[in-house]
């Protein structure tokens, strides 16, 4: 159980395009998700907490309008990167923390990653 | 506010070696801890949690972590090294009340030398 997809594993598109990412709970609902973003050899940084229903929350720095996030659904999360640039090739991953009965301490469970590469 | 310390971003021991990766945690209220790992271009995997239950919490792949409080720290172990857990590990803490945050050390490669 609490297993988390996200397609697509890995995309490269031009300069100047727009690419979305999904993110899905598959066997639970999540209330909340986040979208991370990993530079080689690095950390995970948070970029924003998405709550189904309501705007996601950007943390300082991270552009929303550059980066949209839509949780329509308890399943479903997206990240869209606008007008990318060869600057926003990363790592983006997901993650997502169930309702409440669902194994709680603030466990999130990851996605597997979505390799971002802007020409 | 809370942050994490990975003491040490590479680690490299002998196949069958003790592992041991150093995680110490700063927090104004208590936290719950993790160790994940991952694996090259994968997500993370969960290795073991603190939720202010046993001290000493046994994870999978034979990992081990203990919670000393009173050294604000969490650090990871493993008796016997195998090829497999060449990977990079990442502690992060979280408080137990409000916000869901996780806010992750720096990260750890481990190398496993044959």
């Amino acid at each position: 159980g609490a297993v988390v997809s996200q397609h697509p594993s890995w995309v490269i598109c031009k300069s100047g395009t727009s690419v979305k990412i999904e993110c899905r709970s598959l066997d639970f609902q999540a209330t909340t998700m986040f979208w991370y973003r990993q530079f080689p050899k690095q950390s995970l940084m948070l970029m924003a907490t998405s709550n189904e229903g309501s705007k996601a929350t950007y943390e300082q720095g991270v552009e929303k309008d550059k980066f949209l996030i839509n949780h329509a659904s308890l399943t479903l999360s997206t990240l869209t990167v606008t007008s990318a640039h060869p600057e926003d090739s990363s790592f983006y991953i997901c993650s997502a923390v169930g309702t409440s009965g669902m194994i709680s301490y603030n466990e999130q469970f990851f996605g597997p990653g979505t390799r971002l590469t802007v020409l | 506010a809370q942050s994490v310390t990975q003491l040490g971003s590479h680690v490299s021991v002998s196949e069958g070696a003790l592992v041991l990766l150093r995680c110490n945690y700063s927090s104004s209220v208590p936290p719950y801890l993790f160790w994940y790992v991952q694996y090259p271009n994968q997500g993370l995997q969960l290795l073991l949690k603190y939720t202010s239950a046993a001290t000493l919490v046994k994870g999978i792949n034979g990992f081990e972590a203990e919670f000393k409080k009173s050294e604000t720290s969490f650090h990871l172990t493993k008796p016997s090294a195998h090829m497999s857990d060449a990977a990079e590990y990442f502690c992060a803490v979280t408080p137990i009340q409000g916000a869901q945050k996780l806010v992750f050390g720096q990260g750890t490669r481990l190398t496993i030398n044959p």
